[in-house]
């Protein structure tokens, strides 16, 4: 089946750094990736769609700013929290389209600011 | 506008019993609707879905939901809860005409099977 695999994992780091974290489609080419963030025990709250090649389209309230999306390959979208502080802190999962129109989610990245 | 309801945060069953989870879902036109479950600090994994054509469907893990257009709703269900099915469940829909738009997902419900 499809594989999205999100890397890292798991994240820890202090308050004014920034923070890349990688989704990519691995056996299949995805047009459009979402990228969500999930709070505890709460669900998931879409942050952004990003297409392959153009600006990713931000849901209201998003910082564009602070929440950088790059999908320069078929392949690959990362998001980039920059100068996290602890209100970042959270969960955040992609999910990548393939070309049929299934989405397939990767396995999170648990984002930790100190 | 599309939306998805789980009306209940928590649900408890015995293991071996039969167990539903609820969904009721909004969308503008026809529904394309999925299952999703999520284990501690790990992302969603696929259940089930439903597109067209027999109202219930049979997923993963022996999960099944049923598709009921009147009452728009997706429930959840499996004859015989394991102890391994304790989980958060989540709901999600999204339009089938909606070309890339994404899923909307309900709240989600924990899911919590006693031994």
């Amino acid at each position: 089946g499809a594989v999205v695999s999100q890397h890292p994992s798991r994240v820890i780091c202090k308050s004014g750094t920034s923070v890349k974290i990688e989704c990519r489609s691995l056996d299949f080419q995805a047009t459009t990736m979402f990228w969500y963030r999930q709070f505890p025990k709460q669900s998931l709250m879409l942050m952004a769609t990003s297409n392959e090649g153009s600006k990713a389209t931000y849901e209201q309230g998003v910082e564009k700013d602070k929440f950088l999306i790059n999908h320069a390959s078929l392949t690959l979208s990362t998001l980039t929290v920059t100068s996290a502080h602890p209100e970042d802190s959270s969960f955040y999962i992609c999910s990548a389209q393939n070309p049929g129109g299934g989405r397939f989610f990767g396995e999170g990245s648990r984002l930790t600011v100190l | 506008a599309q939306s998805v309801a789980q009306p209940e945060d928590q649900v408890n069953v015995a293991e071996g019993n039969p167990l539903t989870v609820k969904c009721t879902y909004s969308v503008s036109g026809n529904p394309y609707l999925f299952w999703y479950v999520q284990y501690p600090n790990r992302g969603l994994q696929f259940l089930l879905k439903y597109i067209t054509g027999d109202n219930l469907v049979k997923g993963s893990y022996g999960f099944e939901a049923e598709f009921n257009k009147s009452q728009t709703s997706f429930h959840l269900k499996k004859p015989s809860a394991l102890v391994s099915d304790s989980a958060l469940y989540f709901c999600a829909v999204r339009d089938i005409n909606s070309g890339n738009t994404p899923l909307v997902f309900g709240k989600g419900t924990r899911l919590s099977v006693i031994a």
